[in-house]
């Protein structure tokens, strides 16, 4: 069974740490991988990975993919109260090419 | 103004009773989405739809029916044989069909409350 699993489920950190997310997957005809941040309302996306090794970097927000080890990492450095939200893991694939998720990472950023 | 509005934003609904979601989008995507998200579990697929005039079932449609006369429109009636409709209504598009390679982007969510 096709399945993406996200650690740490929770997360509290204080501004300014740096913090590194966790995707792993195990799904069959993988396509690409996709994390977006969820704030209580509409997710919205991060980034998409379908290459090994390279890294996606917007502002202080990094992911990178590692295709043979099956698992990604999102990193926000220095993080700011802004930053609290749920961050979904989705891996595009399977038999019908849909995209499945992970439950999701709630991080929680005090001043 | 592009996007998808989904409304209303909260539903409160009796046991028993049928209700309907809207889910309307502007952005000429092909392929348009259900899912559902419920405490500690992530989304999970209800029922989507590549095409005008045909849908197929996700992963957790029973008790859940669709329809999709428009392409701008996906409604989804959640009816009284849905054991668990307590929970968090998402709608997503993506252009193209196929399930191309894209991000999904998502509406602002409908959260539904059934007593």
């Amino acid at each position: 069974e096709d399945k993406v699993v996200q650690s740490p489920l929770s997360l509290v950190v204080h501004e300014g740490d740096t913090v590194t997310l966790n995707c792993s997957y195990e799904v069959t005809n993988f396509r690409s991988l996709l994390w977006y941040k969820q704030e209580k309302k509409a997710p919205t996306f991060l980034f998409m990975l379908t290459s090994s090794g390279i890294e996606k970097k917007s502002g202080r927000l990094s992911s990178i993919l590692d295709k043979k080890e099956l698992f990604s990492i999102l990193n926000i450095t220095a993080t700011q109260t802004g930053d609290s939200a749920v961050y979904l893991c989705a891996v595009r694939g399977g038999a019908t090419n849909k995209l499945i998720f992970g439950t999701g990472t709630l991080l929680a950023v005090q001043p | 103004d592009g996007g998808i509005t989904q409304s209303p934003k909260y539903l409160f609904r009796k046991e028993g009773q049928n209700v309907t979601l809207s889910c309307e989008q502007n952005l000429n995507h092909d392929a348009m989405y259900w899912y559902r998200q419920d405490p500690g579990q992530g989304l999970r697929l209800i029922y989507y739809s590549q095409i005008v005039n045909d849908f197929q079932k996700g992963d957790i449609a029973e008790g859940y029916s669709v329809s999709r006369e428009k392409k701008e429109s996906f409604p989804l009636t959640v009816t009284s044989a849905q054991k668990n409709p307590t929970a968090f209504y998402l709608c997503a598009t993506t252009p193209g069909t196929g399930f191309p390679n894209y991000e999904q982007y998502f509406g602002p969510g409908t959260r539904l409350t059934v007593t």
